[in-house]
């Protein structure tokens, strides 16, 4: 089954640090991924995604993410955590529908709490 | 920037309503997509739209329905609202059909939490 695993439901961090939120995926061919983050009581905004090419992807808000075929694996990380980025991340994976249809599957979320 | 409305941020219905959530999206997307979001579940997909009064079941279509009339409006209906449908309801929007060699983004709504008494 095509899925997709946060495997912690909460990251702790000191502000200044830097901060790992982790991702595992399970896809029938290539994997279309992305990461997600939720502010209270706020939609999700996204932040970035991998579709092909440069293993370590850049987004939003100085996060990137780093792809790993064969850990099967796309970790969030910033190299230096600020309070302003407690929030819950989510991490998605593309599934094809129908041949061309595509629908994302989102893990459960992580939550991140980065203290001053 | 893309905007994605929803109706209402919060909403209070007693069991057995019929409830209407709606979404609007101001960039001209093919696809729409609801979800609902709960702890420790994270979201679940139950309808999705890609195409104006084309709909397809997601993940956990139970209890729902759906409506796309035109295509900047999807509509989300609990037809007889129950307990164990309070909840956050997530509305989302993207570009269109990607083939089997890209993927759009999707953007959300802020969202409407629902509480069914």
């Amino acid at each position: 089954a095509q899925s997709v695993a946060q495997p912690e439901d909460q990251v702790n961090v000191a502000e200044g640090n830097p901060l790992t939120v982790k991702c595992t995926y399970s896809v029938s061919g290539n994997p279309y991924l992305f990461w997600y983050v939720q502010y209270p009581n706020r939609g999700l905004q996204f932040l970035l995604k991998y579709i092909t090419g440069d293993n370590l992807v850049k987004g939003s808000y100085g996060f990137e993410a780093e792809f790993n075929k064969s850990q099967t694996s796309f970790h969030l990380k910033k190299p230096s955590a600020l309070v302003s980025d407690s929030a819950l991340y989510f991490c998605a994976v593309r599934i094809l529908y129908g041949g061309a249809t595509n629908k994302l599957i989102f893990g459960t979320g992580t939550l991140l709490a980065v203290q001053p | 920037d893309v905007k994605v409305t929803q109706s209402s941020r919060y909403l209070v219905k007693r069991t057995g309503e019929k409830v209407f959530l709606e979404c609007v999206q101001d960039m001209d997307h093919e696809n729409m997509f609801w979800y609902r979001q709960d702890p420790g579940l994270g979201l679940r997909l139950i309808y999705f739209s890609y195409d104006v009064k084309m709909k397809e079941k997601g993940d956990i279509p139970e209890g729902y329905s759906v409506s796309r009339e035109k295509k900047e409006r999807f509509s989300l209906i609990l037809e007889s609202a129950s307990t164990n449908q309070t909840s956050m309801y997530l509305c989302a929007s993207s570009r269109g059909l990607a083939g089997t060699h890209g993927a759009y983004e999707q953007y959300f709504g802020p969202g409407t939490r629902l509480t069914v008494t």
